[in-house]
């Protein structure tokens, strides 16, 4: 069965220090695969996706992902983090074909910034 | 300004109950989901649809039912079959199927 696991269920962080986030899917073929961020209360803000092509993803406010087929993972990186990013992180993976496709979402990470 | 709107932000209703909750988007997409959201297992699939007229059930459809007669509309209605309707409501639209997803504010339903 497709999955997605976060491992983490929540990180803190200092300001100004990197961050990784961690998820690992479960599918016989490539996903289409997608990073959300979740501010409290709010929807999800789509922050980058991999279809196909390069691994290494940029997307908005500074993330950057990398997909490794061996590993079927696709982390989450930031080379410094704000105040502002704390929020929860939703790793997501895209399944299926023509007949039928849906996104499966992982539980979250919640990252917690420190001063 | 295109977008998805959700009302009401905030829903409060009697156990027994059936409740609609309202979704909108007028970016022209094609497909239209409803999630569920509680607290430490992210999102999990309610209902999608593809295209008008016709819908699909997600993982967790038993006691929920949609319409989808507008491009523009995909209302939920909890039914007083959910056995634990309060929890907080998403509805996200995408261009295709297989494209990211666009998110609304979400509806937070309490059942008293």
């Amino acid at each position: 069965a497709q999955s997605v696991t976060q491992p983490d269920i929540h990180i803190t962080v200092s300001e100004g220090a990197s961050l990784e986030l961690r998820c690992n899917y479960s599918y016989g073929a490539t996903p289409y695969l997608f990073w959300y961020v979740q501010s409290p209360g709010q929807g999800l803000q789509l922050l980058l996706k991999y279809f196909s092509g390069d691994t290494l993803v940029q997307g908005i406010k500074g993330f950057e992902a990398e997909f490794k087929r061996s590993q079927s993972s696709f982390n989450l990186r930031k080379p410094s983090v704000h105040w502002s990013d704390a929020a929860e992180y939703f790793c997501a993976v895209g399944v299926g074909n023509t007949g039928g496709f849906k996104t499966i979402f992982g539980a979250g990470t919640r990252l917690f910034v420190k001063a | 300004d295109g977008g998805i709107t959700q009302s009401p932000k905030y829903l409060f209703r009697k156990e027994g109950q059936n409740v609609t909750l309202s979704c909108e988007q007028n970016l022209n997409h094609d497909a239209m989901y409803w999630y569920r959201q509680d607290p430490g297992q992210g999102l999990r699939l309610i209902y999608y649809s593809q295209i008008v007229n016709d819908f699909q059930k997600g993982d967790i459809a038993e006691g929920y039912s949609v319409s989808r007669e507008k491009k523009e509309s995909f209302p939920l209605t909890v039914t007083s079959a959910q056995k634990n309707p309060t929890a907080f409501y998403l509805c996200a639209s995408s261009i295709r199927p297989n494209t990211e997803a666009f998110f609304g504010q979400g509806t937070r339903l309490t059942v008293v």
